[in-house]
């Protein structure tokens, strides 16, 4: 079965502090890898995904993302962040057999303070 | 474009009473549709998922039931609720590549 574990529950940053969520997961075949977010108030959304390719994708709102193979990993930097990236991020992953089926992280809640 | 929207948006029942949630998709046709909810600091769960009208897999044994009577209309229901169905439940359905998710504004249940 797979697994997603976000490392960090809950992050406080200064407003310009670098980010990195941590996710790792367990899989024993392809996986489609994804980060999505949920600002107050609004609907969880997509903020980036992995399906093949470059390991290192970028996201809205100057997000990126790097999928190292060997480490099982996924995490989520940002160089600078903003007041505005306060919200729940969630990892999440699902093989590519059972697209949409996603197994996700229990999610991290970023608090930036201005 | 692609929407969904799902309802009611918040709704406090008593134990014993029944449920229903609804999710309708607009913008695309054949979509699968899924049912995922979260309880309090935990991710999603995945619940249910349907593949077509009146097609319905079940991804853990529990109280609920989920039916598609529609193309693009999902509904959760259950009989008789428990404490333990209170929670936030999400409908979504897949984008054509790849797996991701796009979702409802949710619906919080509490159970009392």
């Amino acid at each position: 079965a797979q697994s997603v574990s976000q490392h960090n529950h809950h992050v406080i940053l200064s407003e310009a502090a670098s980010l990195e969520l941590g996710c790792n997961y367990s899989y024993g075949g392809t996986v489609n890898l994804f980060w999505y977010v949920q600002y107050p108030g609004q609907h969880l959304q997509l903020l980036l995904k992995y399906f093949s390719g470059d390991p290192l994708v970028k996201g809205i709102k100057g997000f990126e993302a790097e999928f190292i193979k060997s480490k099982f990993s996924f995490n989520l930097r940002k160089p600078s962040v903003q007041w505005s990236d306060t919200a729940e991020y969630f990892c999440a992953v699902t093989g590519d057999t059972n697209a949409g089926k996603s197994t996700f992280g229990d999610g991290t809640t970023l608090t930036v303070k201005p | 474009s692609q929407t969904i929207h799902q309802w009611p948006a918040t709704l406090v029942q008593p134990v014993g009473s029944p449920l229903s949630l609804e999710c309708t998709v607009e913008g695309t046709s054949n979509p699968n549709l899924y049912w995922y909810r979260q309880a309090a600091g935990r991710g999603l769960q995945l619940l249910f998922y349907s593949v077509g009208i009146g097609q319905i897999s079940s991804e853990v044994p529990q109280n609920l039931s989920a039916s598609r009577p529609q193309d693009r209309q999902f509904i959760l229901s259950s009989k008789k609720l428990l404490l333990s169905d209170s929670g936030f439940y999400l409908c979504a359905f897949a984008g054509e590549q790849g797996g991701e998710l796009f979702f409802g504004e949710g619906s919080r249940l509490t159970v009392l």
